[in-house]
């Protein structure tokens, strides 16, 4: 499975839109981009996913370069309740036991 | 409303004794997962599940234990052989046998071996 590289914090300021990068330059053709995140002493949510097209949810939008080696979540309007640790992870559907979260980045939203 | 609960949230336990955490889903789920999770670190998958009466071990099992006899139940056991046991463990599920399949997350056991 593609390993994942995030930074390990940013910043954003309130209402501000925040985007957040995933580098996966050896991810395979039949590999899904995750991305979760989790507020402090909680389990982990799910934000959105995606295999080759951008995505957009309620919560978030995803984009997915066209060769795949690294995505972007965004927020559009982050909120105070957006601080957290996001992780982004690719697996398959094969993926049993694989489904790693790395160290993620946290992600602070400043008023 | 459906989801998943763990009980305790917050576990005590002396050295060298064992110790079982809950996890219960009322999502109908058929795959159950155990997550360990320590200070600024990510997840570590710890055994799962995709159908009752079968799990397989994830990354780092050793130490630990688990039963699925009901679909909805998937309780964890802490043994005394697990070296480092004091961490924040996390249950979660997803509705199908894919892997990709979503996982929804219980709100963690945060278990400290005095």
């Amino acid at each position: 499975d593609a390993k994942t590289t995030q930074p390990p914090s940013m910043d954003c300021a309130e209402g501000r839109a925040a985007n957040l990068p995933c580098n996966h330059s050896t991810i395979s053709g039949n590999e899904y981009v995750y991305w979760y995140r989790q507020i402090h002493s909680q389990g982990p949510q799910y934000i959105i996913h995606g295999l080759k097209n951008n995505e957009t949810n309620e919560m978030a939008s995803l984009i997915i370069t066209e060769d795949r080696k690294s995505s972007t979540l965004i927020l559009p309007h982050a909120t105070l309740r957006d601080t957290a640790v996001y992780y982004c992870i690719v697996l398959t559907t094969d993926s049993w036991g694989k489904f790693q979260f790395g160290a993620g980045t946290q992600v602070v939203v400043t008023p | 409303d459906g989801g998943i609960t763990q009980s305790p949230k917050y576990l005590f336990r002396k050295e060298g004794q064992n110790v079982t955490l809950s996890c219960e889903q009322n999502l109908n789920h058929d795959a159950m997962y155990w997550y360990r999770q320590d200070p600024g670190q990510g997840l570590r998958l710890i055994y799962y599940s995709q159908i009752v009466n079968d799990f397989q071990k994830g990354d780092i099992a050793e130490g630990y234990s688990v039963s699925r006899e009901k679909k909805e139940s998937f309780p964890l056991t802490v043994t005394s052989a697990q070296k480092n046991p004091t961490a924040f463990y996390l249950c979660a599920s997803t509705v199908g046998g894919s892997s990709t399949d979503t996982q929804y997350f219980g709100p963690g056991t945060r278990l400290t071996v005095l």
